[in-house]
C-alpha cells in the first residue's frame, strides 16, 4: 500500500496569511488528487494533478505536484474563514493521507 | 453526472446490535466503490473497496463486513456491533481521477 504523509497534521493561521501544506510519499504516483472536507460531510475533490512538475491553480490555491510524482503541496493566497476544513490528499485505489487540519481565524 | 447517495445520516445503536449502511450510485456503470471510517477531524481509513459484483477487498480485519449485491449498491454491515465501531463512515465512488463521496453516516454504539 502506498503511503501518504501529511504535514503539518494542524495549522491555525490569521486571515489575509498565506499557508503551504504538503503531501509525500517515497512511492511514485500516476496521479494524486486534493480534497477538502468540512465537518460532518464528505470530502470534495478539489483538484487532480497527473504530470510530474505541473501547478494548477484554482482561485487563491495553487497545486503543485513533484518533478518525481512522489509529492504534491498545496499552497493558499491570503487565507480567509471560509478556507477552514480538512485538506486530504490521496493517491491511486484512493487512499487517503491522515490530512491537515486547517483554521483561518477572522 | 454521478451522484452517490448514502443512508441514514445518523445512527444510535446499541452494542451487540446489527448494522446495515447502504451506498447507492447513479450516473455510472460498474464504478470502484469504497467505505471508510473517519475518526473525529482525522484522516479517512480504508475499511473495503470493490471493483465489481460480488468482488470484495478488505483492507482492515475488523467486525465489519460489506457486499455488493448489484453494480451500484454497495452495503456496510455487522452482526454484532462494539463500541469502537463508531465513527463518521463514508462510501465513496472512484473514476478516473476523480473520487465522489456520499453525504456520510454518522454512527454512535452507545
Amino acid at each position: 500500500t502506498q503511503l501518504l504523509e501529511q504535514s503539518p497534521q494542524f495549522l491555525s493561521i490569521q486571515e489575509g496569511e498565506n499557508l503551504t501544506v504538503y503531501c509525500n510519499s517515497s512511492s511514485v504516483f500516476s496521479s494524486l488528487q486534493w480534497y477538502r472536507q468540512e465537518p460532518g460531510e464528505g470530502p470534495v475533490l478539489l483538484v487532480t494533478v497527473v504530470t510530474g512538475g505541473e501547478v494548477k491553480k484554482l482561485k487563491r490555491l495553487t497545486f503543485q505536484f513533484g518533478d518525481a510524482r512522489k509529492d504534491s503541496s498545496l499552497h493558499i493566497t491570503a487565507a480567509q474563514p471560509g478556507d477552514t476544513g480538512l485538506y486530504l490528499c490521496a493517491g491511486e485505489k484512493l487512499v487517503f493521507g491522515k490530512g491537515t487540519k486547517l483554521t483561518v481565524n477572522p | 453526472s454521478q451522484t452517490i447517495h448514502q443512508w441514514p445520516a445518523t445512527l444510535v445503536q446499541p452494542v451487540g446490535s446489527p448494522l446495515s449502511l447502504e451506498c447507492t450510485v447513479e450516473g455510472t456503470s460498474n464504478p470502484n466503490l469504497y467505505w471508510y471510517r473517519q475518526a473525529a477531524g482525522r484522516g479517512l481509513q480504508l475499511l473495503f473497496y470493490s471493483v465489481g459484483i460480488g468482488q470484495i477487498s478488505s483492507e482492515v480485519p475488523q467486525n465489519l463486513s460489506a457486499s455488493r449485491p448489484q453494480d451500484r449498491q454497495f452495503i456496510l454491515s455487522s452482526k454484532k456491533l462494539l463500541l469502537s465501531d463508531s465513527g463518521f463512515y463514508l462510501c465513496a465512488w472512484a473514476g478516473q481521477m476523480i473520487g465522489v463521496f456520499g453525504s456520510g453516516t454518522r454512527l454512535t454504539v452507545v
